[in-house]
């Protein structure tokens, strides 16, 4: 069964520096999404791309977060300059163009800022 | 405003013994609602939905869900639970208003534990 992989899994960076979190979503699908679970707290919506444009996006995802399609495969999470709180597990999610199916996720990068 | 609240932090069950997770929504329209699955260092894996129809849902490994719209339910349920259902599970509801792409809102989870 297709998957929605990420990379890395673990990524530890400095705060202040930047960080991009990239994702492979499932081949033939065109909705893709970041969400994010801090330690202990509800999963949380970030953002959501279609079309290579921001479709939604929460208040989390201010200034310092940006996604980008670069190419025919790869959904990209940019955080600019990273902040303590920006610690979390982040996660890809994918879904068909069909209105009734459910959005597949990947495996999740821990981001741990020191 | 769209809300999903899993009012049990933990359940645990016997092995071979009937499980239930609850969940309860709030939504603006129709809801889609959603049980997830996560085993640990693991993404968020799709269980069952609910969209249309049936108010019984049958999803992947013996898991069903009740959809009850007059109790704003949609609880998680398996007649004979296994210890590998251990496991945190995650109800969600979309959000279907505007945007086609429908985010979605997740409850805090509930641990599973099945002892043997």
């Amino acid at each position: 069964e297709p998957e929605v992989t990420q990379t890395p899994s673990h990524q530890v960076t400095q705060m202040g520096q930047e960080v991009i979190l990239r994702c492979v979503p499932i081949s033939n699908h065109l909705y893709f999404y970041w969400y994010r679970q801090i330690l202990g707290q509800k999963v949380e919506f970030l953002v959501s791309f279609y079309n290579n444009e921001i479709s939604e996006k929460s208040e989390i995802f201010d200034d310092q977060f940006s996604v980008e399609r670069p190419d025919g495969s790869n959904f990209t999470l940019k955080i600019r300059s990273t902040k303590l709180e920006d610690s979390a597990m982040y996660f890809c999610a994918s879904r068909d163009i069909l209105s009734n199916q459910p959005q597949h996720f990947g495996d999740g990068t821990r981001l741990s800022i020191l | 405003a769209q809300s999903v609240a899993q009012p049990e932090d933990q359940v645990n069950v016997a092995e071979g013994n009937p499980l239930t997770v609850k969940c309860t929504y709030s939504v603006s329209g129709n809801p889609y609602l959603f049980w997830y699955v996560q085993y640990p260092n693991r993404g968020l894996q799709f269980l069952l939905k609910y969209i249309t129809g049936d108010n019984l849902v049958k999803g992947s490994y013996g898991f069903e869900a009740e959809f009850n719209k007059s109790q704003t339910s949609f609880h998680l349920k398996k007649p004979s639970a296994l210890v590998s259902d251990s496991a945190l599970y995650f109800c969600a509801v979309r959000d279907n208003r505007g945007s086609t792409l429908g985010r979605l809102y997740f409850g805090r989870g509930t641990q599973l534990t099945v002892w043997p």
